[in-house]
């Protein structure tokens, strides 16, 4: 079976403090694709990173880094010193080469940077 | 360089009613894809279009039907309504061609079934 789980529901944090978003997935195939998205209060999800499981490169950009780890199937995301901006819902996902069109969300982690 | 546009942005149905729904996507895309967000939930993958034709289905009844049109816009169709199918239908765009690439997302329709 194919899923992913984001065991963090709700983070609250002071700005300028750094956060990690937890995200761990299954899948049996061996050619799969991990996303983050952000969604902000006006419900538009926004990409923010596509990784192929063949790429274990960790990636910054900016303020933001992933670190990808098949050896225990976890695709975190890290926000350094956090901005009030950054207050969304972050949600983790997943699609295989062999249903490739069907993107397989995490049930998001809601993030809240207080001033 | 117009994104993924969805319309109706709000709408009340009661049960049993029909609803549709449509979608354009971001100028230059080939798929839409169809997603249902309860509320404090992940999107889940209702279906796809590519080329007009439904490409893949999620494990949602056979109420949900679509359609994609020459122009690459969507419709979402949902009969005989139930309280369940209150949401947020989300609408994403993508390029067939590229294997697992990233999905442009539209803000949203949110249908409310009384």
């Amino acid at each position: 079976a194919q899923k992913v789980t984001q065991a963090q529901t709700e983070i609250s944090v002071v700005e300028k403090e750094d956060v990690t978003l937890d995200c761990v997935y299954e899948t049996r195939d061996t050619t799969y694709y991990l996303f983050w998205y952000k969604q902000p209060p006006s419900g538009e999800l926004v990409f923010l990173i596509r990784r192929n499981s063949f790429d274990e490169q960790n990636e910054i950009s900016g303020r933001y880094s992933w670190n990808f780890q098949k050896s225990t199937s976890s695709f975190n995301f890290t926000i350094t010193a956090s901005q009030v901006v950054d207050s969304a819902v972050y949600f983790c996902a997943l699609s295989m080469k062999t249903s490739y069109d069907k993107v397989i969300f995490g049930p998001g982690t809601s993030l809240s940077v207080i001033p | 360089d117009a994104g993924v546009t969805q319309s109706p942005t709000h709408l009340i149905k009661t049960r049993g009613q029909q609803v549709t729904l449509r979608c354009s996507p971001k100028s230059g895309h080939d798929t839409v894809s169809w997603y249902q967000q309860a509320l404090g939930q992940g999107p889940q993958f209702i279906f796809q279009y590519y080329e007009e034709e439904e490409r893949q289905r999620g494990n949602f009844p056979d109420r949900f039907s679509g359609h994609q049109f020459p122009n690459y816009s969507s419709e979402l169709n949902v009969n005989a309504l139930l309280l369940g199918d209150s949401a947020l239908y989300l609408c994403a765009s993508s390029l067939g061609k590229i294997v697992g690439g990233e999905l442009f997302f539209g803000e949203g329709s949110r249908l409310t079934v009384l």
